[in-house]
């Protein structure tokens, strides 16, 4: 059973759209990550949330924990090709406690 | 300061082998911890090491194995290498005990034949 549940799974878009991932769970979060991972590469860490409610931006990227900390979205606006490839949420049931990662959106931004 | 180092990056064995993974840590970083990578099931946590101790070890079978050194270098070994063990295994490292802000690896690719 799989803790994180992120949709959509696939996403294909044209440059300059904007769009929303999704990460959900029932369990509650101390804390939740994103991570972006291209191919060929490890998991890059983009940012963490902490407190419920709580919306970090960076860049065109906008990121919010649910005010419950049981999910999280990612928005992007503004594609761009260099957004490509596939974002990773990750929580922590407790601190110190081992992470469990959703199984990832793999987006695709065309030219 | 220089990122988390694994290798080889890739590797190819056969059913029934046995197989090390090594990984070094970013310098001062004490935490690492592995992951499996596969299309089907994702990320999925393997074990943690700090300060050359298991913290944590996730649902896999005991040919999973791993250990981490003096300077904080961790290996992992995967023992009687079955086809479903092929994946990208993920090393990871954080500055404190069960740090949930994890800086990975590359990974190593394990092909099983």
């Amino acid at each position: 059973t799989q803790l994180l549940e992120q949709s959509p799974q696939f996403l294909s878009i044209q440059e300059g759209e904007n769009l929303t991932v999704y990460c959900n769970s029932s369990s509650v979060f101390s804390s939740l990550q994103w991570y972006r991972q291209e191919p060929g590469e490890g998991p890059v860490l983009l940012v963490t949330v902490v407190t419920g409610g709580e919306v970090k931006k960076l860049k065109r990227l906008t990121f919010q924990f649910g005010d419950a900390r049981k999910d999280s979205s990612l928005h992007i606006t503004a594609a761009q090709p260099g957004d490509t490839g596939l974002y990773l949420c990750a929580g922590a049931r407790h601190s110190g406690y081992a992470l469990n990662f959703g199984k990832g959106t793999s987006l695709l931004v065309t030219p | 300061k220089a990122g988390v180092t694994q290798t080889p990056r890739y590797l190819i064995k056969t059913r029934g082998q046995q197989v090390t993974l090594s990984c070094s840590p970013i310098s001062g970083h004490r935490s690492v911890s592995w992951y499996q990578q596969t299309p089907g099931q994702g990320l999925q946590f393997l074990f943690e090491y700090f300060s050359e101790t298991q913290r944590n070890k996730g649902n896999f079978p005991g040919r999973f194995s791993g250990r981490q050194f003096s300077n904080s270098r961790s290996e992992m070994n995967v023992s009687t290498l079955e086809l479903g063990d092929s994946a990208l295994y993920l090393c990871a490292s954080s500055s404190t005990a069960g740090g949930n802000e994890q800086f990975f690896g590359p990974g190593t690719r394990l092909t099983v034949l």
